[in-house]
């Protein structure tokens, strides 16, 4: 079956410094990756994607990384900030007609003042 | 104006008893979906609708029974509410299947 795993479940970084959040997926016929941010009481909010034809796309301040040789990505967050403590999620999703986001466990950044 | 909203907010009920939990969208996105998150923060995919049309349903029990009236709203009557029945319930919407989802800001279903 298709999953979709963090490895670790907290990370608690120093406000200022980098923060790297790891997925691994299992399903090789994913064609398209996304992060959520899910801040207390809210919904999940998108961040940023990428497709499987890139190894590489950056945002404002973030940066998500996908290799599908091992079938992992990761996403990268510079110059963590406390407003980035929340819940991460990464996302795959297969082309299809009947495509859906599956999730994975999800993991809580904590910043550290 | 809130892109994907959803009521109640909060909803606290006994077992046994029917309930239901509305969602509209106003982004114009022709699919539909509702998703379940339990206590762990596992977000799991319950139904998905491509206007107005059931796509996707992932062995949910028949006490779930999703509406959509058109294909801004997508509602989500609960029979006979069980315990585990408790969580929090995510409607989102996207352009087309499987990209570009837009997250209402949750339901949290409490039944005692």
């Amino acid at each position: 079956g298709e999953s979709v795993g963090l490895h670790l479940p907290t990370l608690s970084v120093q406000e200022g410094d980098n923060s790297i959040i790891n997925c691994a997926y299992s399903n090789s016929a994913s064609d398209y990756f996304i992060w959520y941010k899910q801040e207390s009481g809210k919904g999940p909010q998108f961040i940023i994607d990428i497709r499987s034809n890139m190894d590489k796309r950056q945002g404002q301040r973030v940066t998500v990384l996908l290799n599908k040789t091992v079938k992992h990505l990761s996403l990268q967050i510079a110059a963590t900030q406390p407003g980035d403590s929340a819940v991460y999620f990464c996302a795959e999703n297969r082309a299809g007609a009947n495509s859906k986001l599956t999730f994975g466990k999800g993991i809580t950044l904590s910043v550290r003042p | 104006d809130t892109a994907v909203s959803q009521t109640p907010k909060y909803l606290v009920t006994q077992m046994g008893n029917d309930k239901s939990i509305k969602c509209e969208q106003n982004l114009g996105h022709d699919t539909m979906y509702w998703y379940k998150q339990d206590s762990k923060k596992f977000l799991k995919i319950m139904f998905s609708y491509n206007n107005k049309e059931l796509i996707i349903n992932e062995t949910v029990p028949n006490r779930f029974s999703p509406k959509s009236p058109d294909k801004a709203h997508l509602n989500l009557h609960i029979n006979s509410l069980e315990l585990g029945d408790s969580a929090v319930y995510f409607c989102a919407s996207s352009p087309r299947t499987g990209a570009g989802y837009t997250f209402g800001s949750g339901t949290r279903l409490t039944v005692v």
